[in-house]
């Protein structure tokens, strides 16, 4: 499709288990972001990336949390060891990177950690 | 660096009445502005930019916000409030980092609830 694309739509996981979410940005956009946004509240920065670096990890809560892009394209969220306080809505967003263009979302996965 | 904030976590209007969801930035080069609405269980949708053209910018749905550089402000606003137009609303500023990429940095939303 021409739009974001992120997968699964919903996880359910034990305490513990080790989680992968994935994205699939807009082809040809460069940017990419990961937002989390538990129950009734804003948008939490967690990481962005450029083509396949990432200048700015500033918002990975903790070691648990990594991410990583291949090829310019996909990107993947890993939480390992998963808590109960990691349930939110995972949100990803890409942009041509130029400033004065929009980012576009796609429509989440919505972790739940039981 | 630069940020956003979103002045009332909730609003509440009546149908009909005006809508002012408000929005103030701090940037250390001439901004890019955005709003961004959510609405339940879906990911954010683009309602309008601001990229230095016109201080008024129209968007969707008949909403509209207007840049003031001497104010840091790009308030939202509608005439007259929908029932479906009860959503979370989310300003954002295109934030320049070293090296020259770009980042959106988002206020912290406001959720617009409209009661008959």
């Amino acid at each position: 499709g021409a739009g974001v694309s992120q997968s699964p739509s919903n996880k359910v996981t034990e305490k513990g288990k080790d989680v992968e979410l994935r994205c699939d940005p807009i082809s040809g956009h460069t940017a990419l972001y990961w937002y989390r946004q538990s129950l009734g509240q804003g948008l939490e920065f967690l990481i962005y990336f450029q083509g396949n670096s990432a200048p700015d990890k500033s918002g990975l809560p903790s070691d648990r949390f990594s991410a990583e892009r291949t090829g310019g394209s996909v990107s993947t969220l890993t939480i390992q060891r998963t808590q109960q306080e990691d349930s939110a809505v995972y949100l990803c967003a890409s942009s041509p990177s130029d400033r004065n263009t929009e980012a576009f979302f796609g429509q989440g996965t919505r972790l739940t950690v039981v | 660096a630069q940020s956003v904030t979103q002045l009332g976590s909730h609003v509440s209007v009546s149908e009909g009445a005006l809508v002012l969801l408000r929005c103030n930035y701090s940037s250390s080069v001439p901004p890019y502005l955005f709003w961004y609405v959510q609405y339940p269980n879906q990911g954010l949708q683009l309602l309008l930019k601001y990229t230095s053209a016109a201080t008024l910018v129209k968007g969707i749905n008949g909403f509209e916000a207007e840049f003031k550089k001497s104010e840091t402000s790009f308030h939202l606003t509608k005439p007259s409030a929908h029932m479906s137009d009860a959503a979370e609303y989310f300003c954002a500023v295109s934030d320049q980092l070293s090296g020259g990429y770009n980042k959106l940095i988002f206020g912290a939303g406001t959720r617009l609830a409209v009661h008959p």
